[in-house]
């Protein structure tokens, strides 16, 4: 599976947006992206997943681009609620299934 | 509540004792992933079932042993344990495979004394 990059730490502000980049260089032809949300002493959450160009849902939008080489995670108008881990995973579409987390991104964010 | 539920919530145990861990999938979810988070190491990828037979293996040690039963449940059996077995231990199920996301349970502490 392709190794990921992302920041290990962002601050931000409730009511901004938040932008979470992951760069994925090496991904196979036949990998999703997937983001998952991680609250502290709690399971991780499936927030979102796509395979190309823009996927939105009610929480987020997940913009990859045209070279699959990168994916952005974008967070509307966060809250206090939202402060998290994040965490971009290849996910290999065969059904070996497995998945495997990184280190993800510590969001904190302040009132 | 996720669907997934496992127990204990909390165990507090001895240095060279056994004990199992309980998940139960969502319904209709035929896959169970282990996952094992400590503070220095992350979430680690233990092993996978399928349908009651085993799919994926990752840093399982052999202390540790698992299998999912006819109506899909599973157990993770930790034996022999170690100051550095003490962690949060997460259970997964999906349909299939990764394409709809998997749901994670909200984890049994280990607190191995």
């Amino acid at each position: 599976l392709a190794k990921t990059t992302q920041p290990i730490s962002m601050d931000s502000y409730e009511g901004q947006e938040v932008n979470i980049t992951c760069s994925h260089n090496n991904i196979a032809t036949n990998d999703y992206i997937t983001w998952y949300q991680q609250f502290p002493s709690q399971g991780p959450r499936f927030i979102i997943q796509g395979y190309k160009t823009k996927v939105t849902n009610e929480v987020a939008s997940l913009f990859i681009p045209a070279d699959r080489k990168s994916s952005t995670l974008s967070l509307p108008r966060v809250s206090l609620s939202d402060t998290a881990v994040y965490y971009c995973l290849p996910t290999d579409s065969s059904n070996t299934g497995k998945l495997i987390f990184g280190q993800g991104t510590t969001l904190q964010v302040k009132p | 509540d996720s669907g997934v539920t496992q127990t204990p919530k909390h165990l507090i145990t001895a240095t060279g004792q056994r004990v199992t861990l309980r998940c139960s999938p969502r319904s209709g979810d035929l896959s169970v992933y282990w996952y094992q988070q400590s503070l220095d190491q992350g979430l680690q990828f233990l092993i996978q079932y399928y349908n009651g037979e085993e799919r994926a293996k990752g840093n399982i040690l052999e202390r540790f042993s698992a299998q999912q039963f006819p109506d899909l449940h599973s157990e993770l059996n930790l034996s022999s344990l170690e100051l550095g077995d003490s962690a949060l231990y997460f259970c997964a199920s999906s349909l299939s495979g990764v394409s709809e996301g998997y749901t994670f349970g909200s984890g049994t502490r280990l607190t191995v004394v």
